[in-house]
């Protein structure tokens, strides 16, 4: 195991509702990235957060927003869920820079109705 | 945008035979990173090739890096069924043509299944 959690495993919300998803990153790690993933594809980066700041975005919606703590956790936000969000949200923590090594979190599995 | 391609999409082999998936970029990249990801599960990391023409093995499983750093390959050898997952294959590409802001992309793996 990565020592990557995150919170909820499930979730049904809701076209047009919030959503608020936890990671905590694995001890020693200050970056974290959160990843969609939709049944059968690989995982798509949507950012990366660097000692409490945005360090890097992939291509999704503003309505996609997050944060990073001090002590390195960090949640992912969507704001007017849309059906098309319905995927496997990953988060994973890594040692520096986003694309090294990435430990996975068992991601939380969102059903948009 | 720049990708990196991954084939075949599924791959259904008997217990016992070698399997191999292969992962292509049209740009050099400067590392390749294969994970797996079993049923129901996230993806586990398996390994990273950083030089060109590196071979890296893990017991059953050979990873290998081009010349070129442009492909890369994980092959292994007799399956056994708790290889049964999906490989991808990720890499930094940069989102913008300057060269700069890379993100971590991966393929769209390959579905390993194993008929014991």
């Amino acid at each position: 195991e990565t020592g990557v959690t995150q919170s909820p495993t499930h979730l049904i919300k809701t076209r047009g509702q919030q959503v608020t998803l936890r990671c905590s990153s694995q001890s020693g790690h200050n970056t974290v990235s959160w990843y969609q993933q939709a049944l059968g594809q690989g995982p798509q980066f949507i950012f990366q957060y660097y000692r409490e700041e945005e360090n890097g975005r992939g291509n999704f919606p503003p309505r996609f927003s997050g944060l990073q703590f001090p002590n390195y956790s960090s949640e992912l936000n969507v704001n007017a869920l849309e059906l098309d969000d319905s995927a496997l949200y990953l988060c994973a923590s890594s040692l520096g820079s986003y694309t090294d090594t990435q430990y996975f979190g068992p991601g939380t599995r969102l059903t948009v109705l | 945008g720049q990708q990196v391609m991954q084939i075949p999409q599924y791959q259904h082999v008997q217990e016992g035979e070698d399997f191999t998936t292969y992962c292509n970029s049209s740009t050099t990249l400067s590392n390749i990173q294969w994970y797996k990801q079993r049923p129901g599960g996230h993806p586990v990391f398996l390994i990273q090739l950083v030089k060109s023409g590196e071979v890296k093995k893990q017991k059953r499983l050979t990873f290998q890096f081009g010349e070129a750093k442009k492909n890369s390959s994980l092959h292994i050898t007799a399956t056994q069924t708790t290889d049964v997952g999906t490989y991808f294959c990720a890499a930094p590409i940069s989102r913008d043509s300057g060269g700069s802001n890379y993100k971590l992309t991966f393929g769209k793996g390959t579905l390993l299944t194993v008929n014991p």
